[in-house]
């Protein structure tokens, strides 16, 4: 099956600095999505991007789909961007999950 | 919209007991989406149904694990009888569409039986 593989496994980072994530998978996949999961253990949707660049305030990604690997931007990094960032993409019809990102940022 | 609703967000246990987990998807939503996730094994996905119907029911762990989705805006996780090992976080998700749909999160209910 395809796997997918998120890297650095940690991040540790001074407050204000910028940071790229990254996410590779094996084959194919209609579609890619990034979630962070904050210290509260809520899963946000950051972005749904199987190809090309989006951007929000300031996080944005870019999906390089003949490539098969995407990255997350973070810039200005603040305290609450801290948590664990993961990668999805779909395979069938199933959601197959990257290991995460463990991101703390030192205030 | 509310977003994805779970219920409780905390439950406590002891083993032995039945345990009935609670969700309403996002209006409009016809995938929906149990999880659990453990430090151990991470996020996994239990069942998945489209438009009331389970779809995959693979990830179930045993037969102590029933879900049901008796309309489109509310579905169930029951455990029966619940275990120690089921301790965990359990999600629910929906999308409009099926997988291949940006899926939103609820909040999980913490899940602890002693």
């Amino acid at each position: 099956g395809i796997q997918v593989e998120q890297s650095p496994p940690d991040l540790i980072l001074q407050e204000g600095a910028n940071s790229t994530l990254r996410c590779n998978f094996s084959d194919s996949v209609n579609n890619l999505q990034w979630f962070h999961q904050n210290p509260w253990g809520q899963l946000i949707n950051l972005f749904y991007i199987p190809s090309g660049t989006k951007q929000n305030g300031r996080l944005s990604a870019t999906t390089v789909a003949t490539e098969r690997y995407s990255l997350l931007y973070i810039s200005s990094s603040q305290t609450t961007d801290s948590g664990v960032y993961f990668c999805a993409v779909v395979s069938n019809y199933q959601l197959i999950w990257g290991a995460g990102t463990k991101l703390i940022i030192k205030p | 919209d509310a977003g994805v609703i779970q219920s409780p967000r905390h439950e406590v246990t002891e083993m032995g007991q039945e345990v009935t987990l609670r969700c309403k998807p996002i209006s409009g939503h016809n995938s929906l989406f149990w999880y659990r996730q453990t430090m151990m094994r991470g996020l996994e996905l239990l069942i998945y149904f489209n438009n009331n119907v389970p779809i995959d029911d693979s990830g179930m762990p045993e037969d102590r694990f029933s879900a049901k989705m008796p309309n489109a805006s509310f579905s169930t996780l029951k455990i029966q009888p619940s275990e120690p090992r089921d301790s965990a976080v359990y999600f629910c998700a929906s999308s409009f569409g099926t997988t291949n749909e940006k899926l939103f999160f609820g909040s999980g209910t913490q899940l602890s039986v002693l």
